[in-house]
């Protein structure tokens, strides 16, 4: 059972690049969500999305783009890093929004030098 | 704006013993708790919902109590292997789950 998956796991980028974290679910779920999570902070949402083609902002999406093309696939983009976007990235997926526990992956270790 | 508050910790128990840990939430309108699981550098894992009723998991219980609005979470007979940070997780209708900062837990030999 994968679950949800996240790739890549580790990755360091230099100011101002940019890239794409994939987020993967087979559990058919229809919501999905990005999360950082710095040191003392908890978890933060930056996006949702409550279906395929759909998207939505959470708490902090300022600096990151979203997709869900696919249903199973939800991608998180940095178009230009920066160092404050260092952070432990987690996608999340679940059946419903408020009435459902969400799925974890294992997260995404970035750092921005 | 949805809160959920939780005291940070650290609880430093010994093996064995008994620790309860409670959040409260600031959304009367609240439908669905959760308590989460965090082991350090690791993703947030389930632990159990939270009825109404109260539930039971081994040894682990969790209790609600919506008209003073906080959810407890009590872990008897304390095993090294229980500390982590602890989750708790409030939510509503058709909003993403609100999440608190967690209270960690470590539990001594």
């Amino acid at each position: 059972n994968a679950g949800v998956t996240q790739t890549p796991k580790f990755r360091v980028l230099k100011t101002g690049q940019s890239m794409t974290l994939l987020c993967a679910q087979d559990m058919n779920h229809e919501y999905m969500y990005w999360y950082r999570q710095d040191p003392g902070m908890g978890l933060r949402l930056i996006h949702y999305s409550v279906g395929e083609g759909t998207t939505a902002k959470g708490e902090v999406p300022d600096g990151y783009n979203v997709s869900r093309l696919k249903k199973q696939n939800f991608l998180l983009g940095l178009e230009s890093a920066a160092p404050s976007q260092t952070s432990v990235y987690f996608c999340a997926s679940s059946y419903s929004t408020g009435n459902q526990p969400q799925h974890f992956g294992d997260g995404t270790r970035l750092s921005i030098l | 704006r949805k809160e959920v508050e939780q005291d940070p910790g650290p609880f430093n128990v010994p093996e064995g013993a008994t620790v309860a840990f409670n959040c409260t939430y600031s959304n009367s309108a609240s439908q669905s708790f959760f308590w989460y699981r965090q082991d350090c550098r690791k993703e947030p894992k389930l632990l159990m919902s939270v009825y109404s009723s109260g539930n039971e998991d081994g040894r682990f219980t969790a209790q609600l109590n919506r008209a003073s609005q906080y959810i407890s979470l009590l872990i008897r007979d304390s095993k090294l292997s229980d500390s982590a940070t602890y989750l708790c997780v409030e939510g509503e209708g058709n909003t993403p789950l609100v999440f608190g900062k967690g209270t960690r837990l470590s539990v001594i030999a």
